[in-house]
């Protein structure tokens, strides 16, 4: 049974670098979330997919942000220009449809970015 | 806009000393309450869904319940491997399926 799983687990970048994350959710979901979470905090929404359409976009999502899942599996979150606000981890989380439905995350990408 | 506050925000318990985790909401219509369990530098491992005042989940020395404002996590005789930060995320009942997050609280067992 494979859960969610994220690619890389960290990375160290420089400002002003363009970054992109993957994420493979659990194989009969079809629906996918990204969430931000920084230090002492609990994950905050930024974009939802079901299928491959993109539903819901957080005002924390800036132009600099754009996430893609194109053939309604696997997401990639692309974050351009990065800034040193970038930092935090980024994690992904999948679930089924229906409307008592549970999302369960993967292990996260850590970002850090110098 | 919901809303969710976690108390306290770290808990220190001695192997064996019960206590709760306090989770307040402020929701457009609750469809679910959910606890997640979140080990240092790993994601939220999904614990409980609750979906009506009322109702309670088991799982080991782990036990929700839910009221209409608020949710419990009651750890009993808890030990060491139960130290982790414990998540508190609501779904509203409106529009798509997001979670809105507590800040959560931090809890460490000494033996």
């Amino acid at each position: 049974d494979t859960g969610v799983s994220q690619d890389p687990r960290h990375k160290i970048t420089k400002r002003g670098q363009n970054v992109t994350f993957r994420c493979d959710p659990i194989s009969e979901h079809n629906r996918l979330y990204w969430y931000r979470q920084t230090l002492g905090q609990g994950p905050e929404f930024l974009t939802y997919f079901q299928n491959e359409a993109q539903l819901e976009k957080s005002r924390l999502l800036s132009d600099r942000f754009s996430a893609e899942r194109p053939k309604g599996s696997f997401s990639t979150l692309e974050i351009q220009r990065t800034e040193q606000g970038d930092s935090a981890m980024y994690l992904c989380a999948s679930s089924s449809t229906g409307f008592k439905e549970t999302q369960y995350f993967g292990p996260g990408t850590r970002l850090l970015v110098l | 806009e919901d809303q969710v506050t976690q108390s306290p925000e770290a808990l220190r318990l001695q192997e064996g000393e019960s206590s709760s985790l306090n989770c307040s909401y402020t929701v457009s219509g609750l469809r679910g309450l959910f606890w997640y369990r979140q080990d240092p530098g790993k994601g939220p491992e999904f614990l409980f869904t609750l979906y009506s005042a009322g109702e309670e989940k088991e799982k080991e020395r782990l036990k929700a319940t839910l009221t209409k404002k608020e949710s419990f996590l009651h750890i009993t005789a808890p030990k060491p491997e139960d130290s982790a930060t414990y998540l508190c995320a609501v779904q509203a009942g409106s529009g798509y399926s997001t979670l809105t997050f507590g800040k959560g609280t931090m809890l460490l067992v000494s033996p």
